[in-house]
């Protein structure tokens, strides 16, 4: 019953270091997605996959890169790491994308950037 | 883009006071889903609403889907202790993305 694994589940950076988040889901789903978590601003969607070998840009796509090589993995990727970034990022999946159905999220990556 | 209002913000009440959360979306809605977010966990699925004019009811928690599609609201009769947590609202405009709203963070005192 593992659903969506992140990892890491904790990490900090150095402004400028590159890193990746990797979340893995084993329940066949096509549409995968990277939500990141401030306080007071609810989820916001940074990029998201409706099928393997997809990517598309969600509401704050800037300083990220997506991969989807494989359908039960979407890696997100952040070049070089500013403070901005300190968040937590959720990834999710599901099993339908039009209409959006329920979500599945991972336990989430806690992220800071000194 | 779409926008999707969640008010309040912070809720305190006393335990077994009913509490509403309230959502409003900038557009049109093909859906809304709701989730709660127990603290230091992630977001759990409770329901989505597809109807115009929807009510469902699960147990204790009664969720609305306003007649023109572009509000709902979250009411929890008689809270307890176990529904600490920020609820979140999620909108569907037809796209392949929820949008958010920014959540209520609801606490109970024993």
């Amino acid at each position: 019953n593992a659903g969506v694994t992140q990892t890491p589940k904790f990490r900090v950076l150095k402004t400028g270091q590159s890193m990746t988040l990797l979340c893995a889901q084993d329940m066949n789903h096509e549409y995968m997605y990277w939500y990141r978590q401030d306080p007071g601003m609810g989820l916001r969607l940074i990029h998201y996959s409706v099928g393997e070998g997809t990517t598309a840009k969600g509401e704050v796509p800037d300083g990220y890169n997506v991969s989807r090589l494989k359908k039960q993995n979407f890696l997100l990727g952040l070049e070089s790491a500013a403070p901005s970034q300190t968040s937590v990022y959720f990834c999710a999946s599901s099993g339908s994308g039009r209409p959006a159905g329920e979500l599945f999220f991972g336990e989430g990556s806690r992220l800071t950037v000194l | 883009g779409q926008q999707v209002m969640q008010i309040p913000q912070y809720q305190h009440v006393q335990e077994g006071e009913d509490f509403t959360t309230y959502c409003n979306s900038s557009t049109t809605l093909s859906n809304i889903q709701w989730y709660k977010q127990r603290p230091g966990g992630h977001p759990v699925f409770l329901i989505q609403l597809v109807k115009s004019g929807e009510v469902k009811k699960q147990k204790r928690l009664t969720f609305q889907f306003g007649e023109a599609k572009k509000n709902s609201s979250l009411h929890i009769t008689a809270t307890q202790t176990t529904d600490v947590g920020t609820y979140f609202c999620a909108g569907d405009n037809a796209g392949n993305m929820l949008t958010f709203g920014g959540g209520t963070r609801l606490m109970v005192k024993p």
